[in-house]
């Protein structure tokens, strides 16, 4: 079955980076789009990126202004996201997820358990 | 962007009654509408796409329909394991959107 591990959550300083890994499994890596979202505490759902399954076309929410990058490394199948310039409103859960199946689906069938990323000094 | 405005933001409801959920967008997503389900602690569900398709594996008390700017999600009669948050999600336009939820509480 289709499983996404996600890590490299944490507590960060603000004004620092951080970078989040999502591992694939169950699944032909290479031929799915990969987005992340997330979710502040207490707090309703929030896209933040995709990147299409040939990694040449990404997208991002415009709320994060240029500071985070998504990524793709089909040889280990883990998409990542590297966060930038983080400030408290970037605390959240931090979910990837898929689509049901190949291509470059919208929609969000298969999800990650989350990784909680905080940004305090 | 667009956004979307989910009402009302709780219903509180008994098992076995009806449950009416809306979901309005600020522009057209023509069909592109989809809804999950999302318990405490966990990963949101995939319910409902394209506004009135169910995904694989959901019960068929849950039902979709609307076009454009409007959408409504219906269940028909609400199972115990059914109290949760409803999101909606536009997949129309990039920047991908959710709307802020419903919460079906008990009531």
């Amino acid at each position: 079955q289709v499983q996404l591990v996600e890590s490299g959550g944490g507590v960060v300083q603000p004004g620092r980076s951080l970078t989040l890994s999502c591992a694939a499994s169950g699944l032909i890596f290479s031929t799915y789009g990969m987005h992340w979202v997330r979710q502040a505490p207490g707090k309703g759902l929030e896209w933040v990126a995709v990147v299409s399954a040939d990694g040449g076309t990404k997208y991002y929410a415009d709320s994060l202004k240029g500071r985070f990058t998504i990524s793709r490394d089909d040889s280990k199948n883990t998409v990542y996201l590297q966060m930038n310039s983080l400030s408290a409103e970037d605390t959240a859960v931090y979910y990837c997820a898929t689509g049901p199946g190949p291509g470059g689906d919208t929609m969000f069938h298969y999800w990650g358990q989350g990784t909680p990323v905080t940004v305090s000094s | 962007e667009i956004v979307l405005t989910q009402s009302p933001a709780t219903l509180s409801l008994s098992p076995g009654e009806r449950a009416t959920l809306s979901c309005r967008a600020s522009q057209s997503v023509s069909n592109s509408l989809v809804w999950y389900l999302q318990k405490p602690g966990q990963a949101p569900r995939l319910l409902i796409y394209d506004a009135s398709n169910r995904a694989t594996g959901i019960p068929a008390r849950f039902s979709g329909s609307g076009s454009g700017t409007d959408f409504t999600l219906t269940i028909s009669s609400l199972e115990p394991e059914d109290f949760a948050v409803y999101y909606c999600q536009q997949r129309e336009n990039w920047p991908l959107t959710f709307g802020g939820g419903t919460k079906v509480q008990i009531k």
